[in-house]
């Protein structure tokens, strides 16, 4: 069975730093892209980061760009997020998603996810 | 970048009824898209992939159409359980940006 297991959520204040992390079980990690997506508060589905399968390919949404960096271990079957600079507008419920393809797909399976308060 | 756009943002049906939500993007994306689903307190689930395809235990209500640049997801007949927000994404070029999503409301 596919499990996705979010942590690393809390309050921060403005200009901290958070690390997310997506402890993966139940498939071939090393196969899949990972990505974290993100629900603000009275907002949609944003996609933030997706990093391949091999970890050589990684993107990020203008909104983060400069301030997060996803990673992967492929020893632990860990998919991190750093947050750097966080500002008040990247409060949200953070989940990892795991992709259908080694670099870009669907996502099929989804964490629980992990709330980012940003607030003084 | 593409951008998604979903229409309508709030869909109002009656238990029974037909749904049928569209979802278009800026530039063809081919048949690389996908609908999830989202409900309060719940994370995002996948219903389709491919366009067209069914994710695994998706019920057949559940029906995707389209390529290219428009697509629908249709439900044939809203059960309780299904009203929600729906969205679509693309995944055929980086970056694969989700729609604004559409509510499914009770009428």
């Amino acid at each position: 069975e596919v499990q996705l297991l979010d942590s690393g959520g809390g309050l921060v204040q403005p200009g901290g730093s958070l690390r997310l992390s997506c402890a993966a079980s139940g498939f071939t990690f090393s196969s899949y892209a990972m990505t974290w997506v993100r629900l603000a508060p009275g907002k949609g589905l944003e996609w933030v980061s997706t990093i391949s399968a091999n970890g050589r390919d990684t993107d990020y949404a203008d909104s983060v760009k400069g301030r997060f960096t996803i990673s992967r271990d492929t020893s632990q079957n860990t998919v991190h997020l750093q947050m750097n600079s966080l500002r008040a507008e990247d409060t949200a419920l953070y989940y990892c998603a795991k992709m259908t393809h080694w670099a870009l797909g669907a996502l099929d399976y989804w964490g629980q996810g992990t709330l980012v308060t940003v607030s003084s | 970048e593409i951008v998604m756009t979903q229409s309508p943002a709030t869909l109002s049906v009656s238990p029974g009824e037909r749904a049928t939500l569209s979802c278009r993007a800026s530039q063809t994306v081919g048949s690389n898209l996908a609908w999830y689903q989202q409900k309060p307190g719940q994370a995002p689930r996948l219903l389709i992939y491919g366009a067209s395809t069914r994710a695994t235990g998706i019920p057949a209500r559940f029906s995707g159409s389209g390529s290219g640049t428009e697509f629908t997801l249709t439900i044939s007949s809203l059960q309780s359980e299904d009203f929600a927000v729906y969205y679509c994404q693309q995944y055929n070029h980086w970056p694969p940006p989700f729609g604004q999503g559409t509510k499914v409301e009770i009428k």
